[in-house]
């Protein structure tokens, strides 16, 4: 049972083009979602989370919006730059547990080409 | 600060060893965790401590054991290795294990291969 569900399995974009990456879960306790972004031999990185008492938050280039009646997330990377390559793994949590026992989903290859 | 860091990189045993995975974070963190990644499955949480001498199973527990003597080490065995555990393992720490809105520090992971 995939609780979180990131259904495509790679994605490329130009580079100064925008990536959308989608997420869907099914867990109706998940309250904190996160997104971490992970370079081959190397642990994942925390990029940018939300709460679920909000619908959308940036960080610069990256901005997540969540659509709670849909149990979807999608991170938005503007402009994109060949260093954002990497696989990207949506995440999310209990509010009692936020950012602890997370629930990953599958992660989506990124690639922007110059 | 070094960070969360793991030990070995990369590990091969046969089916029936036993090892031992090392963890250490440096930041004075409370909570740990260890998970593994598959291809196609993404991160599975095997077990977590939210304190020295707290430790609790996760989503895929069976076949690993963990401790936590100190606050800052937080190892990973596995008594009888099967083909199954082949994985990459990965380690993280945060400040607390729940009321925040925080984010896991992960380490470099360890790639074993049971053959």
């Amino acid at each position: 049972d995939q609780q979180v569900k990131q259904n495509s399995p790679s994605l490329s974009v130009q580079e100064g083009r925008i990536s959308i990456l989608n997420c869907d879960y099914t867990n109706s306790m998940f309250d904190y979602f996160l997104w971490y972004k992970k370079y081959p031999a190397e642990g994942p990185t925390f990029l940018i989370s939300i709460s679920s008492i909000k619908d959308k938050n940036e960080d610069g280039r990256f901005t997540v919006f969540l659509n709670k009646s849909a149990k979807h997330l999608s991170l938005h990377i503007v402009p994109s730059q060949p260093g954002d390559s990497a696989v990207y793994f949506c995440a999310a949590s209990p509010f009692e547990t936020s950012g602890s026992r997370l629930t990953f989903g599958e992660g989506t290859q990124l690639t922007v080409n110059p | 600060n070094a960070g969360v860091t793991q030990t070995p990189k990369f590990q091969v045993l046969k089916t029936g060893q036993s090892m031992t995975l090392q963890c250490a974070q440096d930041m004075n963190h409370e909570y740990m965790s260890w998970y593994r990644q598959d291809p196609g499955m993404g991160l599975r949480l095997i077990h977590y401590s939210v304190g020295a001498g707290i430790t609790d199973q996760g989503e895929v527990p069976n076949g690993y054991n963990v401790s936590r003597s100190t606050t800052e080490d937080f190892p990973l065995r596995l008594l009888s290795a099967a083909p199954s555990q082949t994985s990459v393992y990965f380690c993280a720490s945060s400040y607390s294990g729940s009321g925040f809105q925080e984010t896991q520090y992960f380490g470099p992971g360890t790639r074993l291969l049971v053959l």
